[in-house]
């Protein structure tokens, strides 16, 4: 069975810092990883995905993350955070077979100024 | 690109009513899922369409659950005889293609679902 764990249930940098949240995977085969991003009510949007082609994935809003197969991780970062920022980020793994998704619990990311 | 659309937003129900939602995808998205998420944490798959036939559900649905999508183009979601642990979020996705996972699923707003 596959799954994600998130590493960190709240992460909180000021604003202009570096932001890191980390996600670990379980998979029996290479899989296709995810985040998302959900904004108070507002729907989930899709930031990056890695789908076994280049290890380092660049998203929207200067997101990017790592896929390292020999740790198991795929973290999520950014130079320099922005109050806009803030949110709850979910780290996501999907079926090869049916493409469902299956979340990680979120991480929620708070900006100070 | 009107993106995908859920209605209601809201519904407050009470207890052992029945409720329905109804999903509309991007247009020529041929597969829709259903998606549950709880407050405090992440959403929890509970069904899925290829166009007009239902392929996997989760045994997180009940047999108070039933989800349709006629003719492959919006679906409804109906839950039966409501209890309160069906107040939660239902978000509805859609997305293009038959296999592997390189289309992205694009998220409705949800319906917010309280049950008293």
């Amino acid at each position: 069975a596959q799954s994600v764990t998130q590493l960190d249930s709240h992460v909180s940098v000021s604003e202009g810092t570096p932001v890191l949240l980390r996600c670990n995977y379980s998979s029996s085969y290479s899989p296709s990883l995810f985040w998302y991003v959900q904004h108070p009510n507002k729907g989930l949007q899709l930031l990056l995905k890695y789908t076994s082609a280049a290890t380092l994935v660049k998203g929207i809003n200067g997101f990017e993350a790592e896929f390292k197969k020999s740790e198991t991780s795929f973290h999520l970062t950014k130079p320099s955070a922005h109050m806009s920022d803030a949110a709850e980020y979910f780290c996501v793994v999907s079926d090869k077979d049916t493409d469902k998704l299956i979340f990680g619990t979120g991480t929620r990311l708070q900006v100070f100024p | 690109d009107t993106g995908v659309s859920q209605d209601p937003r809201h519904k407050i129900t009470k207890r052992g009513q029945n409720v329905t939602f109804r999903c509309d995808p991007i247009s020529e998205h041929n597969r829709l899922y259903w998606y549950r998420q709880t407050l405090g944490q992440g959403p929890e798959f509970l069904t899925y369409f290829q166009n007009e036939a239902q392929l996997e559900k989760s045994r997180l649905l009940s047999d108070r659950f039933s989800a349709e999508r006629p003719k492959g183009s919006f679906s409804t979601l109906e839950i039966q005889r409501t209890e309160q642990g069906d107040s939660a979020m239902y978000l509805c996705a859609s997305s293009s293609g038959t296999s592997g996972a390189l289309y992205e699923q694009y998220f409705g707003p949800g319906t917010r679902l309280t049950v008293t």
